[in-house]
C-alpha cells in the first residue's frame, strides 16, 4: 500500500516549456488535490477533483491544467512554464467529497526549478 | 487568501519542554486540522476537530478550539528533537467544505 505517489521528484524546466506532472493514490479515495509551496509558506490550492469525472479551481489555477484520468489519477499540466512557478508541488487525497471533513494524505512532492 | 494563520511565526524550545502554536482564522469553519510537515517532506496530519469540540488529545498532541474566538491551539508536551518540524493549521474554504485552506505554519525548533 504506497498511499499517494508523484512523479518526477525532481525537475528542471527551461521558460516555455511544458511538463505534466503526476500523481496516484491506491486508497479508493475520491477526492484528490494539487498545491504548491512556495518557501516558507503554506501551501496553496491550485485545483481540485472532489470526484472522478469533476475539477474545480482552487486559490491559484492560472498556468495550470489538471486532468482526473481516473480514480486513482490526478495528473497537473503545466503548458507554458514561467520562472513564478518555480515551487514545490504536492498532491493528496480523501476519502469522501467533503475534504474538510476528513484527513488529508499526503504525497512526498515534486520540486520544480524553471529558469 | 489565507484562512488560518498561526502564531508565532518561529519557536525554538530546549528538549522537554512544552511547545503551544496558536491559529486564528476568520470565518466559521466545520472542522480545524493541525498538520506537521518535517523539512523536504510531504505533511503529515496530526488531529481534526470539529467545531462542536473543544479539546482533543492524541499521545503528547493537545488541541483546543474556541469558535467564539475563531482560534485553536496546538500544545505538545515534553518535546523532542524528532519534533523539530513546520507546523499547519487547516480549515475549511469559506463557503466550500470540499476543501481546505492552510495557514503559513509556525517552524518549531527543539535545542539538545
Amino acid at each position: 500500500n504506497a498511499g499517494v505517489t508523484q512523479t518526477p521528484k525532481f525537475q528542471v524546466l527551461k521558460t516555455g516549456q511544458s511538463m505534466t506532472l503526476q500523481c496516484a493514490q491506491d486508497m479508493n479515495h475520491n477526492s484528490m488535490y494539487w498545491y504548491r509551496q512556495d518557501p516558507g509558506m503554506g501551501l496553496r490550492l491550485i485545483y481540485y477533483s472532489a470526484s472522478e469525472g469533476t475539477t474545480d479551481k482552487g486559490e491559484v489555477p492560472n498556468g495550470y491544467n489538471v486532468s482526473r484520468l481516473n480514480k486513482r489519477e490526478f495528473s497537473l499540466r503545466l503548458e507554458s512554464a514561467a520562472p513564478s512557478q518555480t515551487s514545490v508541488y504536492f498532491c493528496a487525497s480523501t476519502p469522501g467529497a467533503r475534504g474538510a471533513f476528513y484527513e488529508q494524505y499526503f504525497g512526498p512532492g515534486t520540486r520544480l526549478t524553471v529558469t | 487568501s489565507q484562512q488560518g494563520e498561526e502564531d508565532p511565526q518561529a519557536l525554538s524550545i530546549q528538549e522537554g519542554e512544552n511547545a503551544t502554536m496558536n491559529c486564528s482564522y476568520k470565518t466559521s469553519i466545520n472542522n480545524l486540522q493541525w498538520y506537521r510537515q518535517n523539512s523536504g517532506r510531504g505533511l503529515v496530519h496530526l488531529i481534526l476537530i470539529r467545531s462542536n469540540e473543544r479539546e482533543k488529545h492524541s499521545g503528547r498532541l493537545r488541541v483546543t478550539l474556541d469558535t467564539s474566538k475563531k482560534s485553536s491551539s496546538l500544545l505538545i508536551t515534553a518535546s523532542r528533537a524528532a519534533d523539530t518540524a513546520s507546523y499547519f493549521c487547516a480549515t475549511d474554504a469559506p463557503s466550500s467544505a470540499s476543501k481546505i485552506i492552510f495557514g503559513s505554519g509556525t517552524r518549531l525548533s527543539i535545542r539538545p
